[in-house]
């Protein structure tokens, strides 16, 4: 099993929905969760993290996190083409190891 | 500095060569990471340096990748005789020491082997 899964994409939304990207991990002592944007070509840059169970929001961006269930999720809200991108979910199950995930293509249709 | 440089931002090598890549983390940062990326894959980690503990090698595909920090600040990156598998685009992260601090990345280093 590998430790971070994502679904690889490419998730399609239309413009103005909402985009639901998820991440499970294999390792339950993990304390802290981030979610990474990609555009092609560049570095990834942070966009959300949490720590405690329940939904953590920043402007159109929901993070949730059930550590029960080994899960992380990132809504973003009223999808624009500008969220066009790779999400890379990345966990630390330990003081400075960090795992990323394999990254969710997004696309948002105008 | 305001964030992570890296350079050079391109290198082209022959194979054979040695090549070196260098970072410069963000001012106060105790941990260091490098990774590679591959075109349209994810992040696959080398090795990771925590203060002054020992750095986390296990992410190094061979013997012919070393990297060093030296002060605490500034890493190497080290690929000896490059081969055209070494090609991807190399980045550079840091962040504060915790388990609660997030990691910020530098524009990476494309390299090239011909």
């Amino acid at each position: 099993q590998k430790e971070v899964e994502q679904n690889s994409g490419p998730l399609s939304v239309p413009e103005g929905a909402i985009a639901s990207l998820n991440c499970t991990y294999s390792d339950r002592g993990s304390q802290s969760f981030f979610w990474y944007r990609q555009y092609s070509g560049k570095s990834p840059e942070l966009i959300m993290f949490i720590y405690s169970n329940g939904d953590k929001e920043d402007g159109r961006f929901t993070a949730q996190l059930n550590k029960a269930s080994q899960y992380v999720s990132l809504l973003i809200r009223d999808s624009q083409p500008s969220d066009s991108a790779t999400y890379l979910c990345a966990v630390k199950p330990s003081y400075d190891k960090v795992i990323f995930g394999p990254g969710t293509s997004l696309s948002v249709i105008p | 500095g305001a964030g992570v440089s890296q350079s050079p931002s391109n290198k082209v090598t022959e194979k054979g060569k040695d090549v070196e890549l260098r970072c410069d983390p963000i001012s106060g940062h105790t941990a260091l990471y490098w990774y590679r990326q591959s075109l349209g894959q994810g992040l696959e980690f080398l090795i990771y340096f925590q203060g002054n503990s020992a750095p986390d090698k296990s992410g190094l595909p061979s013997d012919r990748f070393s990297a060093e920090r030296t002060g605490g600040s500034v890493s190497t990156l080290t690929i000896q005789r490059t081969q055209q598998e070494d090609s991807a685009v190399y980045l550079c992260a840091s962040s504060g020491g915790g388990a609660f601090y997030e990691q910020y990345f530098g524009p990476g280093t494309r390299l090239t082997v011909t």
